[in-house]
């Protein structure tokens, strides 16, 4: 159990629809980060966050957003869902998240969206 | 742009034998490399690491190389056992980068 907590683990909607997928990271951790897995695909970084400040951004579509909350837990919201975002959606946390962001992090169990 | 790259997407092993999973990286800027290993059904779990200043990190049965001149790190595992069959991983970062790029992964499988 690496301790970061992500809801829902299973979701299926429609073409169109929004989502809201939910991370808690590691008590003590001020880092949260979003990845996307889609089929044989690897782990492709969306959007990092730090103390509630945006850090860093990836391949984030327009269609994706995200925020992190005053108590640190994460959301990414993903709206007018398409075929091609059915994907694992991983959160993970970290202590870093400044100017050493070299630790390690720690992954959830991940979100399995699938968009029909 | 894939600066992490893991071009075998599979590789077979018998229990016993050495696992050499291999890396190319692009960015020269990246100055610490990470390696992951998954489980079906799992979030992806942290396994080795080594620094820039390093070429070689070892733990355990897991040692990690790391060539700077030639852009390329590679895992050996050994000896491999079953429960080592997973995807592996290969990420990288650097210091004041702010984000972990990870390749496309090695799927492991150590046959009894």
């Amino acid at each position: 159990d690496s301790g970061v907590t992500q809801t829902p683990k299973h979701l299926i909607t429609a073409t169109g629809q929004r989502v809201t997928l939910r991370c808690s990271p590691r008590s003590g951790d001020l880092s949260v980060y979003w990845y996307q897995q889609s089929l044989d695909q690897g782990l492709q970084f969306l959007i990092q966050y730090y103390n509630g400040e945006e850090r860093a951004k990836g391949n984030i579509l327009e269609r994706f957003s995200a925020q992190q909350f005053p108590d640190l837990h994460s959301e990414l919201n993903l709206s007018s869902l398409e075929l091609g975002d059915s994907a694992l959606y991983f959160c993970a946390s970290s202590t870093t998240g400044t100017d050493a962001n070299t630790g390690e992090l720690f992954f959830g169990e991940g979100s399995r969206l699938t968009v029909l | 742009d894939q600066q992490v790259k893991q071009n075998s997407p599979s590789l077979s092993v018998q229990e016993g034998r050495i696992s050499i999973l291999n890396c190319d990286y692009t960015n020269s800027m990246f100055d610490y490399f990470l390696w992951y290993k998954k489980y079906p059904a799992e979030g992806p779990t942290f396994l080795i690491s080594i620094s820039s200043i390093k070429d070689k990190n070892e733990d355990g049965r897991f040692t990690v190389f790391l060539n700077k001149s030639a852009k390329h790190l590679s895992l050996h595992i050994v000896p491999s056992q079953p429960g080592d069959s997973a995807v592996y991983f290969c990420a990288a970062a650097y210091t004041g980068g702010f984000k972990t790029i990870f390749g496309a992964g090695t799927r492991l499988f150590v046959k009894a």
